[in-house]
C-alpha cells in the first residue's frame, strides 16, 4: 500500500520570504500523480499544485513550485514571497494511475504560519 | 452553487444514534469520494462512486458505515449506532470523470461530534 509522510508538523516563515515543505512517499508503482492541497481554517481543501511522475520537469504555479525527486521518492513544495493568505494546513497526497486507484492518499499535514 | 456542498456543516450526536451526512457534488461530475479526517490528521479514504455504482468501499471502517448515491448525483453517508471514535470531519469530493488525471474538488466538510 502507498504511504505519504510529512515530517514537519508545523512550519513558520516571515511574510515575503520563502519556505519549503517536505513530503516523502512510498510506492511500488512507476507512474502516479502527486499533489499538494491547502486547507485553510474554513476547512475547504484546495488544490495547489500537481505533478505527474512521468514528467521530469518540476511543476510550477505562480509562487508555488515543487522539487520532485522520483528516485528518492521526495516531493517538496516551495512557496516564494509568502503571503498572509498562505497560512493553512498543507497536505501532500498521492494518487495511482491505474483503474481502481482513484483515491487520494494523504500525509499527516504541515501547519504553515506566516509571521507579518 | 458552483462548488461541492455538504450538509449539515456541524452535527452533534449522542452515542448510539444514527446520522446521515449529505453531499451535493458539482453538477455533471461523475465521480464522488468520501473521506474521514480525524482532528489534526490528513483525510483518509472511505468510499468512491462512479455515477451510482459504488466501485470502492475498502475504507469504510465498519459495517456501521453505509454510503449511497442512488441517482448518480447526491450522495449520503450514513453512520449507524455512532461511537465516540466516529467523531471527525467527513469530507466529500467530486471529479468530472473517472480518470486518474481528474482533479478532485472538495466540499467544506461536516464536523461530526459524538458525545
Amino acid at each position: 500500500a502507498q504511504t505519504v509522510t510529512q515530517s514537519q508538523p508545523e512550519m513558520s516563515v516571515q511574510e515575503a520570504e520563502t519556505v519549503t515543505l517536505s513530503c516523502t512517499y512510498d510506492t511500488s508503482e512507476s507512474d502516479y500523480y502527486l499533489f499538494w492541497y491547502k486547507q485553510p481554517p474554513s476547512r475547504q481543501m484546495i488544490l495547489v499544485i500537481r505533478q505527474e511522475a512521468y514528467k521530469q520537469q518540476n511543476a510550477t504555479e505562480n509562487r508555488f513550485s515543487v522539487n520532485f525527486q522520483k528516485a528518492a521518492k521526495s516531493f517538496s513544495l516551495k512557496i516564494s514571497d509568502s503571503q498572509l493568505g498562505d497560512a493553512a494546513m498543507y497536505f501532500c497526497a498521492y494518487r495511482g494511475l491505474f483503474q481502481g486507484a482513484q483515491k487520494l492518499v494523504f500525509g499527516q499535514g504541515t501547519r504553515l504560519t506566516i509571521n507579518p | 452553487g458552483a462548488g461541492v456542498s455538504q450538509s449539515p456543516r456541524y452535527k452533534v450526536a449522542k452515542r448510539g444514534q444514527d446520522v446521515a451526512l449529505r453531499c451535493d457534488p458539482i453538477s455533471g461530475h461523475v465521480s464522488l469520494f468520501w473521506y474521514q479526517q480525524a482532528l489534526g490528521q490528513g483525510p483518509e479514504f472511505l468510499t468512491y462512486f462512479q455515477n451510482e455504482a459504488q466501485l470502492d468501499k475498502s475504507g469504510l471502517p465498519s459495517d456501521r458505515f453505509f454510503a449511497e448515491r442512488p441517482e448518480g448525483s447526491v450522495s449520503t453517508l450514513k453512520i449507524q449506532r455512532t461511537q465516540q471514535e466516529d467523531s471527525a470531519v467527513y469530507l466529500c469530493a467530486s471529479s468530472l470523470v473517472g480518470s486518474s488525471t481528474d482533479t478532485q474538488y472538495f466540499g467544506p466538510g461536516t464536523r461530526l461530534t459524538v458525545l
